[in-house]
């Protein structure tokens, strides 16, 4: 069966400190992989998403980069860190198949930016 | 591009009551769409969807959604309502072609005794 693995679950850190989130997902092949930031009140927002190794989406011009160095793996970086990147990041991937698919979530980072 | 909007940011019920929660989506032609729910600190479950065919579309734990083209409606449903139910619940509405879905702000459910 498939799994998502996605960690830290909490981070701490410091504004202007880098930052690297790790997803990764176990039990497919060439899944559609995603980010999505959920901030308080503001609901779900995707931030990148990617269809196959090194194709990388934005949706959202931010201090973020994500980077898919691997099928399975996917990468959330930022060089300096902001106070507004403060939130909870949660990664996803489906099969790719098709439209409106579903959605497997991660269980989330809670990264606070202090 | 598609676009969700969910009225509604917290509602409260009595365990035992009936549940509707209101998701509104706007998109030209039949879209896909999703009810998810999120318990706190984790990730988000498909709860039901509806691609195509009968309106009324039954999901896991007791929920059910209907589809008015009319209204632009996708409301979620449950006739009774468990203390387990509180969460955050999203809607969502995906379109044709590989592209993401859109997610509306949520809705927090609270149940009281």
């Amino acid at each position: 069966s498939q799994t998502i693995h996605q960690w830290p679950a909490t981070l701490v850190q410091p504004v202007g400190s880098p930052l690297s989130l790790e997803c990764t997902v176990e039990g497919t092949s060439n899944p559609n992989l995603y980010w999505y930031r959920q901030a308080a009140g503001r609901g779900l927002q995707l931030l990148f998403y990617s269809v196959g190794i090194g194709q990388i989406s934005s949706e959202v011009p931010q201090n973020l980069s994500a980077s898919r160095p691997q099928d399975r793996q996917f990468i959330l970086s930022s060089k300096k860190l902001l106070l507004s990147d403060s939130g909870f990041y949660l990664c996803a991937w489906s099969l790719g198949q098709g439209p409106g698919e579903k959605l497997f979530f991660g269980s989330g980072t809670q990264l606070s930016v202090l | 591009a598609q676009s969700v909007t969910q009225p509604d940011i917290h509602i409260t019920v009595s365990e035992g009551a009936s549940l509707e929660l209101r998701c509104n989506y706007s998109y030209g032609a039949t879209p896909y769409l999703f009810w998810y729910v999120q318990s706190p600190g984790q990730g988000l479950q498909l709860l039901l969807k509806y691609f195509s065919g009968d309106t009324l579309v039954q999901g896991i734990k007791g929920f059910e959604a209907e589809f008015k083209r009319s209204q632009s409606s996708f409301n979620l449903r449950k006739p009774s309502v468990h203390w387990s139910d509180a969460a955050e619940y999203f809607c969502a509405v995906g379109a044709p072609g590989n592209t993401p879905l859109v997610f509306g702000k949520g809705t927090r459910l609270s149940v009281i005794a």
